[in-house]
This record gives structure tokens, sequence and C-alpha cells, in this order.
């Protein structure tokens, strides 16, 4: 199947401070990823979702000054947690979907943890 | 609102046995239906993919059925091996809403 790679795949940074990560599609182009968040113990929370070359969508009750989406190519997305706080800790995962005749199937990124001290 | 519901929340069987897992929408309006293994602190791993016009799909010892009219997917796992310890999830995709919907998972434990 495709490759979804996210960088980092770990991240500790000081209250205050902004982390970005990085989601890339390796051998197709995606017009559209996904940014969740998942606590520990809980699933997946869809957080936005990143369209190419234009703004991205955000869910009910995700502040979008606060997590940054920028989608400047077919491949890559990232994601800026500004002024991260302890509370913002949590594993982020990104997925992409493969488009292939019409059929769709989502492939995802191995995460990032983030802590924030 | 679409919600997906997987049960049970955790399954322990002793290695060899063969289980299912159970998932569940709301809306059956359904565009395709997709099984992922998360182990701890990964990311998820795509098992299976069904598409609303399908009723089932194989992978090795994985099944996947869908019954779009109850609203419900099996995965059926045969003959299960201590590396199938993971997480499960499901996802249903509405296509119009063009994401994911995920369930809270199954956590399996399979004991050698």
């Amino acid at each position: 199947g495709a490759v979804v790679s996210q960088h980092p795949s770990w991240v500790i940074c000081k209250s205050g401070t902004s982390v970005k990560i990085e989601c890339r599609s390796l051998d197709f182009q995606a017009t559209t990823m996904f940014w969740y968040r998942q606590f520990p113990k809980q699933s997946l929370m869809l957080m936005a979702t990143s369209n190419e070359g234009s703004k991205a969508t955000y869910e009910q009750g995700v502040e979008k000054d606060k997590f940054l989406i920028n989608h400047a190519s077919l491949t890559l997305s990232t994601l800026t947690v500004t002024s991260a706080h302890p509370e913002d800790s949590s594993f982020y995962i990104c997925s992409a979907r493969e488009v292939w005749g019409s059929n769709t199937e989502a492939f995802f990124g191995q995460g990032t943890r983030l802590t924030v001290v | 609102k679409q919600e997906v519901t997987q049960i049970p929340a955790a399954l322990s069987v002793p290695e060899g046995e063969n289980l299912v897992l159970n998932c569940s929408f709301t809306d059956s309006a359904i565009y395709n239906l997709q099984w992922f293994r998360q182990d701890p602190g990964k990311g998820l791993t795509s098992l299976l993919l069904i598409q609303s016009s399908q009723r089932e799909q194989t992978s090795g010892r994985l099944n996947a059925s869908l019954d779009k009219s109850s609203g419900r997917s099996t995965l059926y796992i045969a003959a299960s091996q201590p590396g199938d310890s993971a997480t499960y999830l499901c996802a249903v995709n509405y296509r119009n809403f063009n994401k994911f919907y995920f369930g809270s998972g199954t956590k399996l434990n399979v004991k050698p």
C-alpha cells in the first residue's frame, strides 16, 4: 500500500514554544490530508481536514489559531502547535487518501508523540 | 450524528482461538469501511478496506464482513497468534463528509 511518512515521531518542547509536525505522502499525491489527535486509551478524533492550496477545515472545538495547518503541495501537509501547553501533549496522527478509480483508501502516518513540559 | 461503536472494548484469548470483533454504525449510507490495527504508541496499519458495494474482504487469516442494512461490520481473525495482540479500530467513511469516523477500538490480547 501507499506510504505516509510523519516527522518527527516524538518531540518534547517547553511550554509556550511552537512545534511543527510534517506529513508526507511518499508515493502518491494527496489533495486532502487529515489530522487526528489521540488521547491515551481513546480513539482518534479528527481535528481538521487539510486541503492543498486552500484553507483547512477545522472540526468543532478545535482552535484554528492554535493548530495551524498548511498544505502547500500535493505531498506535504504541516501541523504547527503554537504556544504549546501541557494539555496539548498528545499523540498526533495524519492520514492521506489515495484515490484509485472510484475507490479511496486511507493510509496513516506513524504518529507524533508530543510532550509539552 | 454519525456514531461508530466497537464491542468488546477488550478481549483476551488463548493462542489458536478464532475470534470476532464487532463494529456498528448508526448511519448506513456509508461509502466504505476500513479496519486498522494499532500497536501501542504507534500509528495505524490498514488491514482491510470494504467498499459499500461489497459484503466481505479477506486477507490471510483476516476476514471482514459488511452488512450495511443492519449497520454492522465484523472482523474475523482465524487461529489467533500472540503477534495479533494490538488494538483494532474500525472507521467508517461517508464520502459526502470526506472524513472518517472511528470506533473506540477493541484491545486484543492473545496469550501464548
